[in-house]
């Protein structure tokens, strides 16, 4: 079957570094999405890895390893704005995204 | 219009009913998509539509159906509603099949 795993939730401190890990099994593998929601809100797209590596973007980066089925999301400088569901989703071999349940990370001052 | 609408933003449902659930985007954007979310769970696909004209199933398609008549809209239909289908209902839209999707800001269902 399918499955995305990552944890529930996470506490980080402002200013701190955090890091999201999401581990997928999926029927064929056409890239790994982050998407970072805020609480009553759409999600909205952070990153996009399809090769193994790390991508930069800004305070957050997204790794992938392919053969290991693994990806995680790290966010620098963390700002209470942070605070936010992170949802991983993989994209199987029909195109379609398998989504985590996303992780909610709580930001204390 | 920037972006994607649904419409309504949150609706209460008596069980048994039809209901419609509204979505349009200004992006010319081939791909669209019907999801949900409830609490604990991942998102998960209802119907999708890869141009306009044509359908397909997603992971839970039983109770819902869609259509695609033209590259902006793709309403979803709720034939009788029953109460499992409390849930938070968004619409989404991607350029192609591989491409970042973009969300529309959800609609809250509630059958009772």
């Amino acid at each position: 079957g399918q499955n995305i795993d990552q944890p529930t939730e996470m506490t980080a401190t402002e200013g701190a570094i955090v890091q999201i890990n999401c581990t997928y099994q999926t029927s064929g593998f056409n890239g790994l999405f982050w998407y970072q929601q805020h609480a009553g809100e759409a999600p909205t797209f952070l990153s996009y890895n399809v090769l193994d590596g790390l991508e930069e973007k800004g305070r957050f980066s997204s790794f992938l390893s392919r053969s290991k089925g693994y990806s995680y999301l790290l966010l620098k400088e963390l700002q209470m704005k942070d605070s936010a569901s992170y949802l991983c989703a993989a994209m199987d071999s029909n195109y379609q995204l398998i989504w985590g349940a996303g992780t909610k990370l709580i930001i204390k001052p | 219009i920037a972006g994607i609408t649904q419409a309504p933003t949150s609706q209460i449902l008596a069980a048994g009913r039809r209901m419609t659930l509204r979505c349009t985007q200004d992006m010319r954007h081939n791909a669209m998509y019907w999801y949900r979310q409830d609490l604990g769970l991942g998102l998960r696909l209802i119907h999708y539509s890869n141009t306009a004209g044509t359908t397909g199933k997603g992971e839970v398609p039983d109770g819902y159906s869609v259509s695609r008549a033209n590259t902006d809209d793709f309403p979803l239909t709720l034939a009788s509603a029953v109460p499992s289908q409390t849930s938070v209902y968004f619409c989404a839209s991607s350029d192609s099949l591989e491409a970042e999707q973009f969300f529309g800001p959800g609609t809250r269902l509630t059958v009772l």
